[in-house]
């Protein structure tokens, strides 16, 4: 079954360094891949999917993530964290079985030091 | 664009009692929208797909006759919680997808429900 790791739980980051939050899926084709953040008592806003193409995808917010078909991963990086970005961030694929559903990471909380 | 709403946003009710929950796409035709539950610090589980005009497709282990699903139209999905139990109590969110091949789903901004 397709499945969806963030091996990262939490992740805390000073103000202005930069980010790298891990993803890494599990199928064997070119999968339907996803980045969404959750604010707190929020629903999902996307930063940014790759279908596709050109393997650095950039979204919004500053975000971008690169797909490695031969690492099976499709990590999000930021190059200068901001206060605001403290959220819960998804990664998520698409199911392969016609059903058009999302499987989703267990999610990483990021903690901005001021 | 493409946004959804969700109401309420959120909801306190007695257990033995049902609740219902409206999920709009406010500027799109959502054929398809999905329901989640989010526990506290966890991922999102999907509950169940709902198709407008057709009945709910629901995940293992979901109750069918607990968790009732409506999309009776294209702008338009409900779920209601019947006989709700503290057990239920949890953070839904609802999302939705235009036509048949797309995989981008757009998501609502959740609702609260506490059984007390």
């Amino acid at each position: 079954a397709q499945s969806v790791t963030q091996p990262d739980i939490h992740i805390t980051v000073s103000e202005g360094a930069s980010l790298e939050l891990r993803c890494n899926y599990s199928y064997g084709a070119t999968p339907y891949l996803f980045w969404y953040v959750q604010s707190p008592g929020q629903g999902l806003q996307l930063l940014l999917k790759y279908f596709s193409g050109d393997t650095l995808v950039q979204g919004i917010k500053g975000f971008e993530a690169e797909f490695k078909r031969s690492q099976s991963s499709f990590n999000l990086r930021k190059p200068s964290v901001h206060w605001s970005d403290a959220a819960e961030y998804f990664c998520a694929v698409g199911a392969m079985d016609s059903s058009y559903k999302l499987i989703f990471g267990s999610g990483t909380r990021l903690l901005v030091r001021p | 664009g493409a946004v959804v709403s969700q109401h309420p946003s959120w909801v306190i009710c007695k257990s033995g009692t049902s609740v219902k929950i409206e999920c709009r796409s406010l500027d799109f035709q959502a054929t398809t929208m999905f329901w989640y539950r989010q526990f506290p610090k966890q991922s999102l589980m999907l509950m169940a797909t709902s198709n407008e005009g057709s009945k709910a497709t629901y995940e293992q282990g979901v109750e069918k006759d607990k968790f009732l699903i409506n999309h009776a139209s294209l702008t338009l999905s409900t779920l209601t919680v019947t006989s709700a139990h503290p057990e239920d109590s949890s953070f839904y969110i609802c999302s939705a997808k235009t036509g048949t091949d797309s995989y981008e789903q757009y998501f609502g901004p959740g609702t609260r429900l506490t059984v007390t």
